[in-house]
């Protein structure tokens, strides 16, 4: 079973624009994770936050965690055409923090 | 460096045969990872090693799933009397050390069972 659920499910956005989608989790978690994958391909890892944390940036990403709503953003400034990926948010709980829970994904899709 | 690889990247596997999927971890990962993706869903966890040792199995979905990494580099899922549910992308991952880091995936199987 999966733990998170990204909302929405697919986006489509111009060349340009920032794109914003959201991961909602169950359990107290160690960490949460957010993962790129290109048609055909593995995961690449984003950008990691722990549980103490409430906003993390790298480059173009900015991550926001609310631990009280069991909710997290993964924002993407500026957008290219190479953005074009499902986006996956991955839960670490307490218990298990070695199992990465991951969403069904949203589906960005970015226009030239 | 190279990264985590995985072969074959395709399966095609008529229904009951046996399947063996391997994968290379980066050089000096401790943990390895196995993951199950069907179609349009996320990875879905399988089984973790610590160097050898497995320490969970608590995902494989039945005892024809079985997975061994016995000298705590290379890794191998098999797959017994393979049935259509096993159609899915199966994704390997490993980390250095502690089970807090980023995973790093590989290319991950594609294994299709007509």
């Amino acid at each position: 079973s999966q733990q998170g659920e990204e909302d929405p499910q697919a986006l489509s956005i111009q060349e340009g624009e920032n794109a914003t989608m959201n991961c909602s989790y169950k359990t107290s978690i160690n960490n949460l994770q957010w993962y790129r994958q290109n048609s055909g391909r593995g995961l690449v890892h984003l950008i990691l936050i722990r549980s103490n944390e409430r906003e993390k940036h790298s480059g173009r990403l900015r991550v926001t965690l609310d631990t009280s709503k069991k909710s997290s953003s993964l924002l993407i400034t500026a957008s290219r055409a190479a953005d074009t990926a499902s986006y996956f948010c991955a839960t670490a709980i307490r218990s298990n923090d070695y199992k990465l829970s991951f969403g069904a994904g949203t589906t960005v899709t970015v226009r030239a | 460096g190279a990264g985590v690889s995985q072969s074959p990247r395709y399966k095609v596997a008529k229904r009951g045969q046996d399947v063996a999927l391997r994968c290379d971890p980066i050089s000096g990962h401790v943990s390895l990872f196995w993951y199950q993706q069907a179609l349009g869903q996320g990875p879905e966890f399988l089984t973790y090693f610590q160097n050898e040792a497995q320490l969970d199995k608590s995902g494989l979905p039945s005892d024809r799933f079985f997975a061994e990494r016995p000298e705590g580099s290379v890794s191998t899922l098999k797959i017994q009397r393979t049935q259509q549910e096993d159609s899915a992308v199966y994704l390997c991952a490993s980390s250095p050390a502690g089970t807090r880091d980023e995973q790093y995936f590989g290319p991950g199987t594609r294994l299709t069972v007509t």
